[in-house]
């Protein structure tokens, strides 16, 4: 696609609900990122791939947030069990390599209530 | 561990007139690059302009250009003849240039700023 494509744009949660997120990459593009963005923050290292490959996940808050990129492109973030804590807007980024610019879409933001 | 620090929560500039946003940071390593992205109320992050450390020249993109003190830490952004569109969150972030180990963005808090007509 033209871009970097998160769906669903919004998600209400209640609270106890497992969630899915998901990214759709530039096509052809090697690495992407998941970021955390709460209201008024600046967005906070999540996870990192290098096509199906889980480089960095030191920023996963809790084994409850899970990420997966089986095919080395589509990327979906899990949250189990979600709680108040978790509400935020999600990023997802891509670039076509290391140290290339990355290309951010327009997020998700999940409210857990 | 790298930090970015942005101490300007909020700003305003007319419209036509000139605003520096500035940014500070905090690492060790000697190959890294720094951006500046704007993130308007759709949420999607837009970079802005980038400097990559090794180049001693500022970086300039049309409107946009960035003063990069190295010694200092010290990565500010101009925006010269503000319109109405400039306004958004702007957000300083760094990046390791080693390509190995560690590789993501490491974002500041943001500014706030608003153009006024």
């Amino acid at each position: 696609g033209a871009g970097v494509s998160q769906s669903p744009r919004y998600k209400v949660a209640k609270r106890g609900q497992d969630v899915a997120l998901r990214c759709d990459p530039i096509s052809g593009h090697v690495s992407l990122f998941w970021y955390q963005q709460a209201l008024g923050q600046g967005p906070e290292f999540l996870t990192y791939f290098q096509n199906e490959a889980q480089l960095d996940k030191s920023g996963l808050p809790s084994d409850r947030f899970f990420a997966e990129r089986p095919e080395g492109s589509v990327s979906t973030l899990k949250i189990q069990r979600t709680q108040q804590e978790d509400s935020a807007v999600y990023l997802c980024a891509s670039s076509l390599r290391r140290n290339t610019e990355a290309f951010f879409g327009q997020g998700t933001r999940l409210t857990v209530v | 561990a790298q930090t970015v620090t942005q101490s300007q929560p909020e700003m305003s500039v007319q419209e036509a007139e000139t605003v520096t946003l500035s940014c500070t940071y905090d690492t060790s390593e000697s190959n890294y690059y720094l951006f500046w992205y704007k993130q308007p109320p759709s949420r999607q992050m837009i970079l802005v302009i980038r400097q990559e450390a090794y180049k001693q020249q500022n970086a300039t993109e049309n409107r946009f250009s960035v003063n990069f003190q190295k010694a200092a830490k010290s990565f500010s952004l101009k925006i010269s003849d503000s319109q109405l569109g400039d306004t958004a969150m702007y957000f300083c972030a760094f990046m390791r240039g080693d390509l190995s180990g560690t590789y993501k963005y490491i974002f500041g808090t943001g500014t706030r700023l608003k153009v006024l007509a």
